[in-house]
């Protein structure tokens, strides 16, 4: 069946490192993915997406990596700060459906 | 910058009871969603929404859930008789257009609790 995983659950950098957040996906007609951010007691923030036709977005301070082959998607924050420090979803979108399948999350600690 | 809104933030209730959460989309989108998350796990998807029908719905929407567009602007998620395992936050999204995929913006979510 379909599902969407990402490799760690708990990821600790140092404030100014930069973070790699992995995720792994296994629905290959998905054609569309997004990175959302949860801070405590909120609602999922977008961040950036990525269409299947590119291998590589940026946004500000983010970047969002897709290797169709292997079926896996990252996010990189480039001088991690401590108000990034949230859960991190990566969530796909078939093709064809409006539904998002969202992973487990990862939760990033940014020490100062 | 245009945000869903959700209301309440916080509902409790007795079990077997109605309670009925409201949303007020993006007002330039026109498709709606409903997602739910329960406390420690992933967010899930229950039903999506656009011309006044439900156009996409997971298996976790059954016949308790209903959806409404009751006028141009708020849309509804009523939980018919609540059960202890329908406590989640619940969260409503809303995206622009009808043709292709569009980003799915969240409100803040209501955190439901059955007693």
């Amino acid at each position: 069946g379909e599902s969407v995983g990402l490799h760690l659950p708990t990821l600790s950098v140092q404030e100014g490192d930069n973070s790699i957040i992995n995720c792994a996906y296994s629905n290959s007609a998905s054609d569309y993915f997004i990175w959302y951010k949860q801070e405590s007691g909120k609602g999922p923030q977008f961040i950036i997406d990525i269409r299947s036709n590119m291998d590589k977005r940026q946004g500000q301070r983010v970047t969002v990596l897709l290797n169709k082959t292997v079926k896996h998607l990252s996010l990189q924050i480039a001088a991690t700060q401590p108000g990034d420090s949230a859960v991190y979803f990566c969530a796909e979108n078939p093709t064809g459906r409006r539904a998002l399948t969202f992973g487990s999350g990862t939760r990033l600690q940014v020490q100062p | 910058e245009p945000e869903v809104t959700q209301t309440p933030s916080h509902q409790v209730t007795q079990m077997g009871q109605e309670v009925i959460l409201r949303c007020v989309p993006i007002s330039n989108h026109l498709y709606f969603y409903w997602y739910r998350q329960i406390l420690g796990q992933k967010v899930e998807f229950l039903v999506s929404f656009y011309n006044n029908e439900i156009s996409e719905k997971s298996e976790i929407f059954d016949d308790q859930f209903s959806v409404e567009r009751p006028d141009g602007s708020n849309f509804t998620l009523k939980i018919r008789s609540t059960k202890l395992e329908d406590s989640a936050m619940y969260f409503c999204a809303s995206s622009k257009t009808s043709g292709g995929v569009e980003t799915q913006y969240f409100g803040p979510g209501t955190r439901l609790l059955v007693l």
